[in-house]
């Protein structure tokens, strides 16, 4: 158990609907990070937040956006979903905001139909 | 722009067997990740290696940094069937928000 959480855990929605996913980063940890894997593909990475704040982006598209709260809980927005949004999509934190090894959900499968 | 190469993408062989997965740059990066995702699940790590030629050897995993850390290579020894999965590396670079990630090597092993 890795210790970061993510909810849900499958998400079926249709096309032009709008979607939030939700991570629990593993406790002391204050850096948060969003990655899409497609079928049978390598990871990424979206964004990343460190304490609150948005340290990163990565190919993350205008339509979806996210943030950290104060708790360090953070929230993945997808909006006017498309079929080509279906994917699994991991939150990974860390201590540091760095270079430090990740600790992995276990994702969110997302199906656009 | 900083890329990590993998190879071979794709790997199916006999239990028993050893094999090597290789995860190359052109750039140098200051530390290197290994991780291994199982279906259905988030990649956990096996290990980090940071100095050039370091080795690091985690049961019959034997993880290796190159010399001028732009390079590194896992070998499995006798490989079981426990060793599906997808094998990811991923580069300490130039950003220090951000770690580079090898698209992976998917391993099967067959009984």
């Amino acid at each position: 158990d890795s210790g970061v959480t993510q909810t849900p855990k499958h998400l079926i929605t249709a096309t032009g609907q709008r979607v939030t996913l939700r991570c629990s980063p593993r406790s002391g940890d204050l850096s948060v990070y969003w990655y899409q894997q497609s079928l049978d593909q390598g990871l990424q990475f979206l964004i990343q937040y460190y304490n609150g704040e948005e340290r990163a982006k990565g190919n993350i598209l205008e339509r979806f956006s996210a943030q950290q709260f104060p708790d360090l809980h953070s929230e993945l927005n997808l909006s006017s979903l498309e079929l080509g949004d279906s994917a699994l999509y991991f939150c990974a934190s860390s201590w540091g905001q760095g270079n430090s090894p990740l600790h992995f959900g276990n994702g969110t499968r997302l199906t656009v139909t | 722009t900083q890329l990590l190469e993998q190879s071979p993408q794709f790997l199916s062989i006999q239990e028993g067997e050893n094999l090597t997965v290789y995860c190359n740059s052109s750039s140098v990066f200051s530390s290197l990740q290994w991780y291994r995702q199982e279906p259905g699940e988030g990649p956990v790590l096996l290990v980090t290696v940071v100095t050039g030629g370091e080795v690091k050897k985690l049961k019959r995993l034997t993880f290796q940094f190159g010399d001028a850390r732009k390079d590194s290579s896992l070998h499995i020894t006798a490989a079981q069937t426990g060793d599906t999965g997808l094998y990811l590396c991923a580069g300490a670079g130039d950003s220090n928000y951000q770690l580079i990630w090898g698209a992976g090597t998917k391993l099967i092993i067959k009984p």
